[in-house]
C-alpha cells in the first residue's frame, strides 16, 4: 500500500530552539498534508495543514512547507516552550479522497 | 460547541466476546472516519462513512469487524469475537460538508482504548 514515512522518530531539543519534522509520500495523487500533535491518552488534534496547490503555510510559531515534486512536507516549529513536548503525525490523503495515511510519528521533547 | 464525542473511553473485553464503540461526530458533521492505533504507531485508516451509506472500507479486515452510521444516533464500529491482536486505541474522526461537497479537514475523538484479555 501507499505509505508515509516520518523521521525523526524521537526529537529532543531545548526551550526556544526550532524543531523540524520531515515526511515523505508515495501516492502522488495526495492533494492534502494535515499535522496532527497528540498528547497522552488524548485524541490527535490538527494543528496546521495544508493542500497541494501551495507550497507554504504558516501560523504563528509553526509552518509546514510542501514539495510536490520531491513528494516530501515539513513541520517547523519555532521557539519551543514545553507545552509543545507531544507526539506528532504527519498524514497525506489517499488517493486525492478523504481517508488519510499517517506516519509513525515523532516524539518531541522540549527541556526548558 | 461540544467536539467529537467517543464511548466508552476505556473497554475491557474477553476473548470471544463482542465490542461496540462509539462515535458521535461534531455537530453539523455528516462525515465520519473510524481510525485503528497501535501502541507506538500511527493512525491506520479503517472506514468512512456517511448517514447510512459506507463509502469506503477498504481499510477494514474482512471478517469480524463491521461499521454503520444510522440516519439517527452515533456511528457504531463492532468487533465480535475478539481477539488479543484487536487491543488497540479506536478513534473517530468527523468532517464537515461544504458547497462543493466533504471537506477533507478531519477532527478527532479521544478515542476508545480496547483491551482484550
Amino acid at each position: 500500500g501507499e505509505n508515509v514515512e516520518q523521521h525523526p522518530s524521537t526529537l529532543s531539543v531545548q526551550e526556544g530552539d526550532s524543531a523540524v519534522i520531515k515526511c515523505t509520500y508515495s501516492d502522488s495523487a495526495s492533494n492534502y498534508f494535515p499535522w496532527y500533535k497528540q498528547e497522552l491518552g488524548k485524541g490527535p488534534q490538527l494543528i496546521i495543514d495544508i493542500r497541494s496547490n501551495v507550497g507554504e503555510k504558516k501560523d504563528q510559531r509553526i509552518a509546514v512547507t510542501l514539495n510536490k515534486t520531491a513528494k516530501h512536507f515539513s513541520l517547523h516549529i519555532t521557539e519551543t516552550q514545553p507545552e509543545d513536548s507531544a507526539v506528532y503525525f504527519c498524514a497525506a490523503s489517499i488517493n486525492s479522497g478523504y481517508a488519510l495515511n499517517f506516519g509513525k510519528g515523532t516524539s518531541l521533547l522540549v527541556t526548558p | 460547541n461540544a467536539g467529537v464525542m467517543q464511548n466508552p473511553r476505556h473497554l475491557v473485553r474477553r476473548r470471544g466476546q463482542e465490542a461496540r464503540l462509539r462515535c458521535s461526530p461534531m455537530k453539523g458533521h455528516s462525515h465520519v472516519y473510524w481510525y485503528r492505533q497501535l501502541p507506538e504507531e500511527g493512525l491506520k485508516f479503517m472506514v468512512y462513512l456517511q448517514k447510512e451509506n459506507i463509502i469506503d472500507e477498504s481499510g477494514m479486515p474482512k471478517e469480524r469487524f463491521s461499521a454503520e452510521f444510522p440516519k439517527e444516533g452515533p456511528s457504531i464500529l463492532r468487533i465480535q469475537q475478539v481477539v488479543r491482536g484487536d487491543s488497540a486505541a479506536y478513534f473517530c474522526a468527523s468532517s464537515p460538508r461544504s458547497a462543493e461537497g466533504p471537506q477533507q479537514t478531519q477532527y478527532f475523538g479521544p478515542g476508545t482504548r480496547l483491551l482484550v484479555l
